[in-house]
């Protein structure tokens, strides 16, 4: 069973960094590519970052360019986010996925909650 | 950046109804777009992927169109369990966007 299983979310202030990482397990981890999604409460859904099946590859969202690092270690099925220079705005709950060149992310984890306050 | 929008913001049906909803993007995508259904305190679930291919394990009363830059997606025949907020996403190019969703109440 493919699962996903994000951590390392909570309060946090102005900023401050955060990192968070998802375990993978019930496929090989490095075949896939993975993403970051993120949603602020009560509102919709926001792409914040990307990394293809070797890590070679990242894109990110405009909002969290220069501030946000994606990151993956195959060896430990594990995929990570690094945030730095954290706002107000950045409260959300962040999801991981995985996807395929051409399947979008099929498979989420549950979602950690990081809140950025004073 | 490539916008998606999604007009209606909330949508009542009753059931057994048919239902659309629609997704306009800004540009020319192709067929990179998928439709995902959200239910309260949930991860989102993947329905359809390029426009029109139902994803694994969901129902065939769910379906996917396309008509140039707007998209489509179609309930037969609606069921209490599709409630939910509907999104749509694009990954023609980065950064990747989602639409702003769709809200679908029971009548």
């Amino acid at each position: 069973e493919v699962q996903l299983v994000e951590s390392g979310g909570g309060l946090v202030q102005p900023g401050r960094s955060l990192k968070l990482s998802c375990a993978a397990s019930g496929f090989t981890f490095s075949d896939y590519n993975m993403a970051w999604v993120r949603q602020a409460p009560t509102k919709g859904l926001e792409w914040v970052a990307s990394i293809s099946y070797g890590g070679s590859n990242t894109h990110y969202g405009d909002s969290v360019k220069g501030r946000f690092t994606i990151s993956r270690d195959n060896a430990k099925s594990t995929l990570y986010l690094q945030m730095d220079s954290l706002r107000s705005e950045d409260t959300a709950t962040y999801y991981c996925a995985r996807y395929y060149y051409d399947v979008p992310p099929n498979y989420w984890g549950q979602g950690v909650m990081v809140t950025v306050s004073s | 950046d490539i916008q998606m929008t999604q007009s209606l913001a909330s949508l009542s049906a009753s059931l057994e109804e048919i239902v659309t909803i629609t997704c306009q993007a800004s540009q020319d995508i192709g067929n990179w777009l998928a439709w995902y259904q959200q239910k309260p305190g949930k991860s989102p679930q993947l329905l359809i992927h390029s426009a029109t291919s139902l994803a694994d394990g969901i129902p065939s009363r769910f379906s996917g169109s396309r008509s140039g830059t707007q998209y489509s997606l179609k309930i037969s025949r609606l069921q209490v369990e599709d409630t939910g907020i509907y999104y749509c996403l694009q990954r023609y190019s980065n950064p990747w966007t989602f639409g702003g969703g769709t809200k679908l109440e029971l009548k």
